[in-house]
């Protein structure tokens, strides 16, 4: 199985501040690697999907990049409503999918 | 717009049985794949188990393999769980998903 490390799992930071998340893959995932954000109580949203693309209705502010088996999701400015728990999801061993375990980010 | 409505959770003691149901509605249910996909307390995300749309092809993580079952009714537009042999680690958030969207999900609670 393909295991996720994503890095940190807690980050506080300021309003406008420039955060970046990380998910390391055991082995290469070929960029099929999502991001989701999920608010307390509500569904996960897709973020990013397939490393870099900005899923519909996304804000601008997010981007991803990566290859192999490094990834990176960036908020280019804080925004308040941003406080969310992130994730990431590996799909190269569809149907087998796993997860990252979660960055808790939260306003300074 | 994509609706994804799980139901059928709650309390059940170890080696008994559930069954979730998951109501999809805002795309042509028939046509997709579908998931489930838990989330133990505390834990992070794990797939559970994955079924086609015609129901040809179906796929289990290991930890469900032989106690879990995945199936559909098209006509309906729901994708069910059957879980058998209950086990305290079976406690979970469990969310039916059509990715990229998820429900809000169910819990299930495995405890005597």
């Amino acid at each position: 199985d393909i295991q996720m490390t994503q890095s940190p799992s807690f980050l506080s930071a300021s309003v406008g501040e420039r955060v970046t998340l990380s998910c390391k893959a055991s082995q290469n995932i070929n960029k099929y690697l999502d991001w989701y954000q999920q608010k307390l109580g509500e569904a996960p949203k897709l973020l990013i999907y397939n490393t870099n693309n900005l899923h519909t209705g996304i804000p601008s502010r997010f981007s991803g990049s990566g290859s192999g088996t490094d990834y990176t999701l960036t908020i280019s400015s804080l925004q308040p409503e941003d406080v969310a728990t992130y994730f990431c999801l590996q799909r190269n061993s569809w149907p087998a999918l796993t997860f990252g375990s979660g960055t808790k980010l939260e306003i300074k | 717009e994509v609706q994804l409505v799980e139901s059928g959770g709650g309390l059940v003691q170890p080696g008994r049985s559930l069954k979730l149901s998951c109501l999809a509605s805002g795309f042509t249910f028939s046509n997709y794949g579908m998931n489930w996909i838990r989330q133990a307390p505390g834990k992070g995300l794990e797939w559970v188990a994955s079924i086609s749309s015609s129901s040809s092809y179906i796929y289990y993580a290991d930890t469900v393999k032989g106690r879990f079952t995945i199936s559909r009714d098209n006509a309906k537009n729901t994708l069910y769980l059957q879980m058998t042999s209950l086990r305290s680690e079976d406690t979970a958030l469990y969310y039916c998903a059509h990715l990229p969207y998820w429900g809000q999900g169910v819990m299930v609670t495995v405890s005597s």
